[in-house]
């Protein structure tokens, strides 16, 4: 059971925008920046998103991240059938210990 | 272009010891601004942190493992590693090795991971 609360899917047609929501509390998402990552099968995770809203270079101006109090949001816009894959949402807790959400999978329909 | 690389054995016996290092090059692993970390993924399930490590040897640990855990760093040969005993089928898992931003916990760079499993 995950500290940050993920929806275990999600599913859009190409073009269209999605968002992957990721909730959490006071001590972790409401104080700390978050991170997403992306994760295809067999592949290690890549960083999407980190200090809440930044890109990492390489990433496409698609893919943007926010956070309101203790919640934080992923959207990626123009979808494409490459982006499906999993998402994982990550910030730390008052105690500093790094946290992950329990992940979505992206379908593209 | 920094690389993290896994090492160790892919089977251990229940209530052993699991042992794996990441060796990192391309780059250095003194760096105060990073803390290298392990991160496991049981097979169809999510990510879990394990733990970090700085390049002086302070370390933090998931409260869940942290009885069970323990890591190390060798700036020599640029490797940390990690121990983790007691293993259960649980512990079955693709470990990671990551490089961690120290205060906003991203990991740009990981290791391509190593499936470890725990059976006899």
């Amino acid at each position: 059971q995950s500290v940050l609360t993920q929806p275990p899917s999600a599913s859009a047609t190409p073009g269209q925008t999605v968002t992957i929501s990721c909730s959490g509390s006071s001590s972790n998402i409401g104080s700390n920046s978050v991170n997403w990552y992306q994760q295809f099968p067999g592949t290690a995770p890549k960083l999407l998103i980190y200090n809440n809203d930044q890109r990492p270079s390489g990433v496409p101006d698609r893919f943007s991240g926010s956070t309101s109090g203790t919640s934080a949001s992923l959207a990626i816009t123009g979808l494409q059938s490459e982006d499906e894959a999993d998402y994982y949402c990550s910030t730390w807790d008052d105690s500093l210990n790094v946290l992950f959400g329990g992940g979505t999978k992206l379908t593209v329909l | 272009q920094l690389q993290l690389q896994e090492s160790g054995p892919g089977l251990v016996r229940p209530s052993e010891t699991l042992s794996l290092t990441c060796t990192v090059s391309g780059g250095s692993i003194k760096n105060v601004v990073y803390l290298w970390g392990w991160i496991r993924q049981p097979p169809g399930k999510g990510l879990e942190w394990i733990g970090s490590i700085s390049y002086t040897g302070t370390s933090s640990y998931s409260p869940s493992l942290k009885s069970r855990v323990a890591m190390s760093v060798d700036t020599s040969y640029k490797q940390f590693s990690l121990k983790l005993n007691s293993v259960t089928a649980t512990d079955t898992a693709i470990y990671y090795c990551a490089r961690l931003h120290k205060t906003m916990t991203s990991a740009l760079y990981w290791g391509q991971g190593i499936l470890v499993s725990v059976s006899s």
